[in-house]
């Protein structure tokens, strides 16, 4: 099993569509959370991190269930700009990334 | 700051080359990572960096594949010799308390190609 599984996508949605991502985990001892975007021929860059409690940022919901080993993205009222690749990062120490789900948000 | 600074940006090279690519972390970020990124196998992690010691580099795929870090400022990944299936852009990143506090920093990456 993959320490850092995400679901595959890709995910084509409508402009203002609500959108959910998950990413799933093996080691319980991962201690930080984040979920980064990447944009098309570019590097990887932090979205948000993942907090215990859960956090928000404008339109997007980070969210952590320790109990079953997931955390996850809501990304509410998609832009045309929100098109991109999104990665979670599960970590003790090292940075080791989810596969990434594909985001595309049409007219 | 200027961020962290890879290069070269793009390289070609033929099979059998010798190739190096080089990463300048942010100053004072405690922790390298270098890491490769394929269509098919994503972002993988190849190896990690703690005060330039290595770490972890069970991620390194064979023998062909060394890294090293001989000061805070400077890291090399090298393939030696190159084939065809090592094309993929490879990317550095640097950290501060690792990931356990802190975000990675990426560079832009560099995208080998080896023919």
């Amino acid at each position: 099993r993959k320490e850092v599984e995400q679901d595959p996508g890709p995910f084509n949605v409508p402009e203002g569509a609500t959108v959910a991502f998950n990413c799933t985990y093996s080691n319980s001892a991962s201690q930080s959370f984040f979920w980064y975007r990447q944009d098309c021929r570019k590097e990887p860059k932090l979205l948000m991190s993942v907090y215990s409690s859960g956090n928000e940022d404008g339109r997007f919901t980070a969210q952590l269930n320790r109990a079953s080993q997931y955390i996850s993205l809501l990304i509410r009222d998609s832009k045309l700009s929100d098109s991109a690749t999104y990665l979670c990062v599960v970590n003790k120490v090292d940075m080791r990334f989810g596969a990434g789900t594909r985001l595309t948000v049409k007219p | 700051d200027a961020g962290v600074i890879q290069s070269p940006r793009h390289e070609v090279t033929e099979m059998g080359q010798e190739v190096t690519l080089r990463c300048k972390p942010i100053s004072g970020h405690d922790y390298l990572f270098w890491y490769r990124q394929t269509m098919m196998r994503g972002l993988e992690l190849l190896i990690y960096f703690n005060n330039n010691v290595p770490i972890d580099d069970s991620g390194m795929p064979e023998d062909r594949f060394s890294a090293k870090m001989p000061n805070a400022s400077f890291s090399t990944l090298k393939i030696q010799p190159s084939e065809p299936r090592d094309s993929a852009v490879y990317f550095c990143a640097s950290s501060f308390f690792g990931g356990v506090r802190g975000e990675a920093f990426f560079g832009q990456g560099t995208r080998l190609t080896v023919v």
